[in-house]
């Protein structure tokens, strides 16, 4: 069973929908809490980072980290048909620092 | 800004040959991190560097290997080519907390 658990999907929404995404992990020892979009063929990209529980607002995306249950999610409001991509949950510990583990990413659409 | 850098994009060989894969990282970023990526799968770590010194290791195959140089650029070496090494190689740099990635680079072993 993997570390980081992720739904693959595909999820589709309609535009100006709110998505969704979440994942849920195993190691307690997680302190460091990524989202990564990425598109097609393309390199990850980074677009919230967190440490430990709680929740983080940057323009559109929302991240929220509840550690006592595990789980991690990331809001996008007013999703746009180029939100349609890949998004990654990533995650790593301080004993263990830089190694990330992903999840298996979950494919987004928005439709026009 | 600037980004991760690698080079090449895309890169062909066959079965038994060797293939040099090259990461410039995001300037003043002290860490480098590589990653293999197979069709339809999530990122996994091969090593990582900081300050020139290793300072993990992931699943990373015996017939590869990798270094950081002074001047923090990493280079990827894997020899002894398999069909299954075909994947995204991914070059990641960070200086504090976040890993930035790079393009990739697409490596076919026919």
């Amino acid at each position: 069973q993997k570390e980081v658990e992720q739904d693959p999907g595909p999820l589709s929404v309609p535009e100006g929908a709110i998505v969704s995404l979440n994942c849920t992990y195993s190691n307690s020892a997680f302190q460091y809490f990524m989202w990564y979009r990425q598109y097609s063929r393309k390199g990850p990209e980074l677009l919230m980072y967190t440490y430990s529980s709680g929740n983080k607002e940057d323009g559109r995306f929302t991240a929220q980290v509840d550690k006592s249950s595990k789980y991690i999610s990331l809001f996008i409001r007013d999703s746009q048909p180029s939100d349609s991509a890949t998004y990654l949950c990533a995650m790593t510990s301080t004993d263990s620092w830089g190694k990330l583990q992903f999840g298996a990413g979950t494919q987004v659409v928005v439709t026009p | 800004a600037a980004g991760v850098i690698q080079s090449p994009r895309h890169l062909i060989k066959e079965k038994r040959e060797t293939a040099t894969l090259k990461c410039y990282p995001i300037p003043r970023h002290d860490t480098v991190y590589w990653y293999q990526q197979g069709p339809g799968q999530d990122p996994q770590f091969l090593i990582s560097f900081y300050e020139k010194m290793q300072s993990d290791k992931g699943s990373i195959p015996d017939r590869f290997s990798a270094q950081q140089f002074s001047d923090y650029h990493s280079e990827l070496n894997m020899s002894s080519l398999e069909l299954g090494d075909s994947a995204l190689y991914f070059c990641a740099s960070s200086s504090r907390n976040e890993q930035f990635f790079g393009p990739g680079t697409r490596l076919t072993v026919l």
